[in-house]
């Protein structure tokens, strides 16, 4: 059972536009909120991060809003640039003994210019 | 910057091989993982260590086993190799909540 999903396989933008990338959890003990970004033939990288006890995080372009009641997060990027089209993966970190991030089923972006 | 080095970027193995990924970190991280990434399914959890010569079972374990003898060094072993072990494997790295991921290599078995 996937406790971390992304619904999206795919989304297509205009550049310029906005982004909103969706994720959905089901395990209220997750207590961080991290998003990667990958592209093909190279390793994820961390993109931002978020945790429980606040709803939102900015870092430049990339916003990412928490609704804990909800179990819904979501990582706006403004204004969207074609170097911007990757997959995204939105993970989650467990407490206690399994600290470990369980990852969603990734989102492709593509940009169009 | 840290650097998560993974020895092979492709392989390609024959069913019922022994295979070996290795995965080398720089950075003194106690925590290594290894992931494998499949399209539709996303990265899942096959093995991790929190510390030298000890591992904890992810998600996945089956057919997998690892060793870490030493802190910078986790490898993961397919002790008989199947096609449906055909996939993406991601090394990755942390001391905190992030994880820093090698280049990841892509494994074929026939």
């Amino acid at each position: 059972d996937q406790q971390v999903k992304q619904n999206s396989p795919s989304l297509s933008v205009q550049e310029g536009r906005i982004s909103i990338l969706n994720c959905d959890y089901t395990n209220s003990m997750f207590d961080y909120f991290l998003w990667y970004k990958k592209y093909p033939a190279e390793g994820p990288t961390f993109l931002i991060s978020i945790s429980s006890i606040k709803d939102k995080n900015e870092d430049g372009r990339f916003t990412v809003f928490l609704n804990k009641s909800a179990k819904h997060l979501s990582l706006h990027i403004v204004p969207s640039q074609p170097g911007d089209s990757a997959v995204y993966f939105c993970a989650a970190r467990g407490t206690g003994s399994a600290r470990q991030l369980t990852f969603g089923s990734g989102t492709q972006l593509t940009v169009l210019p | 910057d840290v650097k998560v080095t993974q020895s092979s970027r492709y392989l390609v193995k024959r069913t019922g091989e022994k295979v070996f990924l290795e995965c080398v970190q720089d950075m003194d991280h106690e925590n290594m993982f290894w992931y494998r990434q499949d399209p539709g399914l996303g990265l899942r959890l096959i093995y991790f260590s929190y510390d030298v010569k000890m591992k904890e079972k992810g998600d996945i374990p089956e057919g997998y086993s690892v060793s870490r003898e030493k802190k910078e060094r986790f490898s993961l072993i397919l002790e008989s190799a199947s096609t449906n072990q055909t996939s993406m494997y991601l090394c990755a790295s942390s001391r905190g909540e992030k994880l820093f991921f090698g280049s990841g290599t892509q494994l074929s078995v026939l």
